[in-house]
């Protein structure tokens, strides 16, 4: 069964800044996804991983994937205070092949 | 625009009654959609896999007897919680795979709130 492991939980980051969110993953997983949840609302796409050494960038975040040391992370480049949500990655793979999420990461930007 | 459509977005029940969600997915027909639900400041549980023309696929502690899912057409999935509880209140959200590998789309959520 996959396992996916997110850290921080929690990220107090000045606007500006620069700062990573890891999401480690037990076993082989054939995609790995990142989403942008704002309080209330459901998930929001951001990326999809599919490959290893797969890089993909918009705006200010950036994501990318390593399968051999079973690792994603998503880089925030200059935060500003829009950024502020909670982030989660989720991957597919394990014996169930069911997409499975990190706990999230609640990601807040203070002026 | 929106790729998978939720309804209602919010609801508010007594204890002992029936809601339904629906899930409908609105740019292609799809074979399968998931249902999660997930309790405030948690992540995202699966629920159950809903599966055109036949029985869904329920997670591991998931009343299959309370938590009723039907998926009686290609872009039609609903979501039944039977004899509702305050327990049950959650936010539910179905998703979608889309017909490109890799998609996955998700509806707006359903705010379940049982009094």
């Amino acid at each position: 069964e996959l396992k996916v492991e997110q850290n921080p939980l929690f990220l107090s980051m000045q606007e500006g800044k620069n700062y990573t969110i890891y999401c480690n993953y037990s076993t082989t997983s054939d995609r790995l996804y990142w989403y942008r949840q704002d309080p209330g609302k459901s998930l929001e796409s951001l990326f999809v991983l599919l490959s290893n050494g797969a890089v993909k960038q918009e705006g200010r975040l950036m994501a990318s994937l390593d399968t051999k040391a079973r690792l994603s992370t998503l880089h925030i480049t200059a935060a500003v205070h829009d950024l502020s949500a909670t982030y989660f990655c989720a991957g597919i793979g394990g014996s169930n092949y069911k997409l499975t999420f990190g706990k999230g990461t609640l990601l807040t930007v203070n002026p | 625009g929106a790729v998978v459509s939720q309804h209602p977005s919010r609801v508010i029940c007594k204890s002992g009654t029936s809601v339904k969600i629906e899930c409908r997915s609105l740019d292609f027909q799809a074979t399968t959609m998931f249902w999660y639900r997930q309790f405030p400041k948690q992540s995202l549980m699966l629920m159950a896999t809903s599966n055109e023309g036949s029985k869904a696929t329920y997670e591991q502690g998931v009343e299959k007897d309370k938590f009723l899912i039907n998926h009686a057409s290609l872009t039609l999935s609903t979501l039944t919680v039977t004899s509702a509880h305050p327990e049950d209140s959650s936010f539910y959200i179905c998703s979608v795979e889309g017909a490109v590998t890799g998609e996955l789309f998700f509806g707006e959520g359903s705010r379940l709130t049982v009094l």
